[in-house]
Parts: C-alpha cells; sequence; structure tokens
C-alpha cells in the first residue's frame, strides 16, 4: 500500500481479555517502530523492529505486551489480560534502514479497555 | 535518559500571526532533532528535522535551527494560517551512524495549535 495501515482503527475490550492489534508497514522498509499515544504519557516509545528481530523491546510496559513481525513485514502487538491503563492510541511507524531515515506513520488503533 | 520538552496548548492565534512553539531537550549523546505534525484526523507526518548544530529545517513555511549551546530546536512560522491547526511534537534520535539501535524517536507532549480566521 502507500503508506502504513493499522487494524483495527478502533478496539474496544473488556478488562481481562487479550487484543492483536495489526500493521502493515510501507512496503520496502526494514524498520518497524511500535509507540503508545495516551493522555497522561505523551507519546512513548515500545519496541523497534529491524527485519523480523527486535533488537530494542525496551518500551514494552509490562510482559503482558508483546510483539512480533513476520517476513520482514507485518507486525502484530498482543496485549494479554488488558487493564484499563492499556487504553491509548498504538502507533506504528516504518522507515528504510539508514541512519535518521524518515518515519512514517499509520493512523493508530484506539484502544478503549473497558 | 533523553527527554524532550515543550510548551503546553492549546495556542490559540489569528491568520497571518507569528508561530513560535519553544522545545527543549536533553540528551546523552548528540541527536538529531524532529518536528512532527499531527492534522486533525490524520496520522503523524514529519515536518522537518535537522541533524547537526546551526542547521536550519524548513518545511511549508515553518523553521527550525538546532541550537547546541542552549539545546533548544524552537519551530516558528511567520504567517499562519487556518490550515496550520494541528498538534506539533518535537522530538529527538539519539542513536548514531552505523548503529544497530534503530532511529527510536523521544517525543514531546505536544502542542495543540488552533487558528482561527
Amino acid at each position: 500500500g502507500a503508506g502504513v495501515s493499522q487494524s483495527p482503527s478502533n478496539k474496544v475490550t473488556e478488562k481481562g481479555k487479550d487484543v492483536e492489534l495489526r500493521c502493515d508497514p510501507i512496503s520496502g522498509h526494514t524498520a518497524l517502530y511500535w509507540y503508545r499515544q495516551s493522555l497522561g504519557q505523551g507519546l512513548e516509545f515500545l519496541i523497534y523492529f529491524q527485519g523480523n528481530s527486535a533488537p530494542d523491546k525496551s518500551g514494552l510496559p509490562s510482559d503482558r505486551f508483546s510483539a512480533e513481525r513476520t517476513g520482514g513485514s507485518v507486525s502484530t502487538l498482543t496485549i494479554q489480560r488488558t487493564q484499563q491503563e492499556d487504553s491509548a492510541v498504538y502507533l506504528c511507524a516504518s522507515s528504510r534502514q539508514g541512519y535518521n531515515t524518515e518515519a512514517f506513520f499509520g493512523q493508530g488503533t484506539r484502544l478503549t479497555v473497558v | 535518559g533523553d527527554s524532550v520538552t515543550q510548551m503546553e496548548g492549546p495556542v490559540t492565534l489569528s491568520e497571518e500571526a507569528f508561530l513560535t512553539i519553544n522545545c527543549t531537550y536533553t540528551a546523552t549523546g548528540y541527536p538529531s532533532l524532529f518536528w512532527y505534525v499531527q492534522y486533525p484526523g490524520e496520522g503523524l507526518q514529519l515536518l522537518l528535522k535537522a541533524t547537526k548544530a546551526d542547521d536550519k529545517g524548513s518545511n511549508k513555511g515553518f523553521e527550525a535551527t538546532y541550537r547546541k549551546e542552549t539545546t533548544s530546536f524552537h519551530l516558528e512560522k511567520g504567517s499562519v494560517q487556518v490550515s496550520d491547526s494541528a498538534v506539533y511534537f518535537c522530538a529527538l534520535s539519539d542513536t548514531q551512524p552505523g548503529g544497530a539501535a534503530g532511529n527510536k524517536l523521544t517525543f514531546g507532549g505536544g502542542t495543540r495549535v488552533l487558528v482561527k480566521p
């Protein structure tokens, strides 16, 4: 596609349920990032992928959060046993490999835990 | 650790007014600096960037100069339009050329700008 695609755009889930968020990066972009945008915390880095490996997972807030990337393309962010504080907009970005290459962002998935 | 501080909004202006959004940073290395913009209903977009001291990034009439001595990267536009209404984020990337850590971004809290006709 022309840009970074994220699905679903909105997700409402009950506390304690698991959710999966999907990111489809721009074709040819080997770097992929997940960020979280919440009212109290602003925009926070979660995890970085280079190809299928994740050399930087330092932003994942707890072991309930995990992510994978397959085929050097689509990535899935999974949140287990969701809590109300997980409510946020989850943003995905992709870029070409290289120093300070431009990151292109998707429109995000708005997650609401009720 | 790295951090970015930017002025809180909302900032409300009339069309053709001068806009300044202050941004300061702390970083352990020699970061690259960015301004991203989020228009209503759209995703984050890169507005401009600067990668070394005294560099000036510019785009769409916006400018920002990398000031290492004051650790600042203030965004300015001389004459704003209604279409500039958006949320603006200052950010830094503290990675090194050839490094394996990627170009993860540390963002400021965002500044909402509303331009009235």
